[in-house]
């Protein structure tokens, strides 16, 4: 099946720094990858919808100037969690939409898990 | 009321016997469902999906869909230690392409 990357696993960060998590799809084309957090014995949340070429949207309560995406080519988007805080600390997947929507074809990254310090 | 609902669990099943997990959606126009499986400390993977009223079966799989109803439900035929994990009900609502998930059902197949 369709393999997506995710970049890094883990990360350790000092409170007020910023982080680059990356997401590539490896053998498909991804025009919409999608952000989510899980937070221990949580569901994922969805937080944004990341569109190549154009601005990504954001769920509500979901700040887009601090969690900053870019989706520049069609295999590869980025979060950045800016001035990350302790609460930021969460597991950040990612997943990219192969083919036609309502499909299924979601693939999902393995995860970026994130403490903040 | 939440959009997707599940019983958080843990359900626990003896091996080889069948796990039935339940998922309810509030969005009657739904229209893809998905069930994910989920380890602990790994992203989620695609176990099936269904779209029509009905059963479909995957190997030891079975999803049901009422939409009627409005909910869906994963049959697990002779379980495995190996399937204890947390398994995630996800539903694309009518023209969209946003997964909205469950809280999950936590399963836990005893030997």
């Amino acid at each position: 099946g369709a393999v997506v990357s995710q970049h890094p696993s883990r990360v350790i960060c000092k409170s007020g720094t910023s982080v680059k998590i990356e997401c590539r799809s490896l053998d498909f084309q991804a025009t919409t990858m999608f952000w989510y957090r899980q937070f221990p014995k949580q569901s994922l949340m969805l937080m944004a919808t990341s569109n190549e070429g154009s601005k990504a949207t954001y769920e509500q309560g979901v700040e887009k100037d601090k969690f900053l995406i870019n989706h520049a080519s069609l295999t590869l988007s980025t979060l950045t969690v800016t001035s990350a805080h302790p609460e930021d600390s969460s597991f950040y997947i990612c997943s990219a939409l192969a083919g036609e929507t309502n499909t299924g074809e979601l693939f999902f990254g393995e995860g970026s898990r994130l403490t903040v310090l | 009321q939440k959009e997707v609902e599940q019983n958080s669990g843990p359900l626990s099943v003896p091996e080889g016997a069948i796990a039935s997990l339940n998922c309810t959606y509030s969005d009657r126009g739904s229209q893809s469902f998905f069930w994910y499986r989920q380890y602990s400390g790994k992203s989620p993977e695609l176990i099936m999906f269904i779209y029509s009223n009905g059963d479909k079966e995957d190997g030891r799989f079975t999803a049901q869909l009422n939409k009627a109803s409005q909910y869906v439900s994963l049959l697990i035929r002779d379980s495995q230690p190996s399937d204890s994990a947390t398994y995630l009900c996800a539903v694309i609502k009518a023209a969209g392409n946003k997964l909205t998930f469950g809280g999950g059902t936590r399963v836990l197949v005893k030997p």
